[in-house]
């Protein structure tokens, strides 16, 4: 099946810096990746929809200019926490639907877990 | 909008039993996709089955089925002969036929017992 990865799969950072997390779809190009937000033992959160060469679409509540997305080419999507703080602590899920294939199935990176201090 | 419930928090099976997860959806859409998720405790969330709407016949993939029911937007996963390593979360889902709106359920946490 199609793999997504992430890096990095965990990063611990101060309060105040930004945090850049990448999201990879390695034998597919991804004209679509998603970014969710999930908390401990609770369920996926879309954030928002990553186009390939156009802006994101940011869900409801979603601040666009605290979490900055990127997706500059089919295989890359980048998502960075900026001036991150101790709320912004969770794990980070990207996911990416296949253009070519199950358009509509959409194949998860492994995570990145990111504790704020 | 869509919503997706699973109404079993937790559930266990003992090894080689087979054990039914429930998922009720509601949705607009005429033609929509259902897929099962599996996050074992590496977090990692793996693809376990989908079904089209518009498809009558139930999917299904070595162990793991689904009782799909459209008019009763009910859309549960059977898994037989459950092993240790089908201990996970579960979260049933559901996408729109624009492909837009990918809505989560909140998850059935699954113990195997030995």
């Amino acid at each position: 099946g199609a793999v997504v990865s992430q890096h990095p799969s965990r990063v611990i950072c101060k309060s105040g810096t930004s945090v850049k997390i990448e999201c990879r779809s390695l034998d597919f190009q991804a004209t679509t990746m998603f970014w969710y937000r999930q908390f401990p033992k609770q369920s996926l959160m879309l954030m928002a929809t990553s186009n390939e060469g156009s802006k994101a679409t940011y869900e409801q509540g979603v601040e666009k200019d605290k979490f900055l997305i990127n997706h500059a080419s089919l295989t890359l999507s980048t998502l960075t926490v900026t001036s991150a703080h101790p709320e912004d602590s969770s794990f980070y899920i990207c996911s990416a639907r296949d253009g070519g294939g199950l358009q509509e199935t959409q194949y998860f990176g492994p995570g990145t877990r990111l504790l704020v201090l | 909008a869509q919503t997706v419930t699973q109404s079993q928090p937790e559930m266990s099976v003992q090894e080689a039993e087979t054990v039914t997860l429930s998922c009720t959806y509601d949705t607009s859409e005429s033609d929509y996709y259902l897929f099962w998720y599996k996050q074992p405790p590496s977090r990692q969330m793996i693809l376990v089955i989908r079904q089209e709407a518009y498809k009558q016949q139930n999917a299904t993939e070595n162990r793991f089925s689904v009782n799909f029911q459209k008019a009763a937007k009910s859309f549960s996963l059977k898994i037989s002969d459950s092993q240790l390593g089908d201990a996970a979360m579960y979260f049933c889902a559901c996408l729109d036929n624009y492909g837009q709106n990918f809505v989560f359920g909140p998850g059935t946490r699954l113990s195997v017992l030995p």
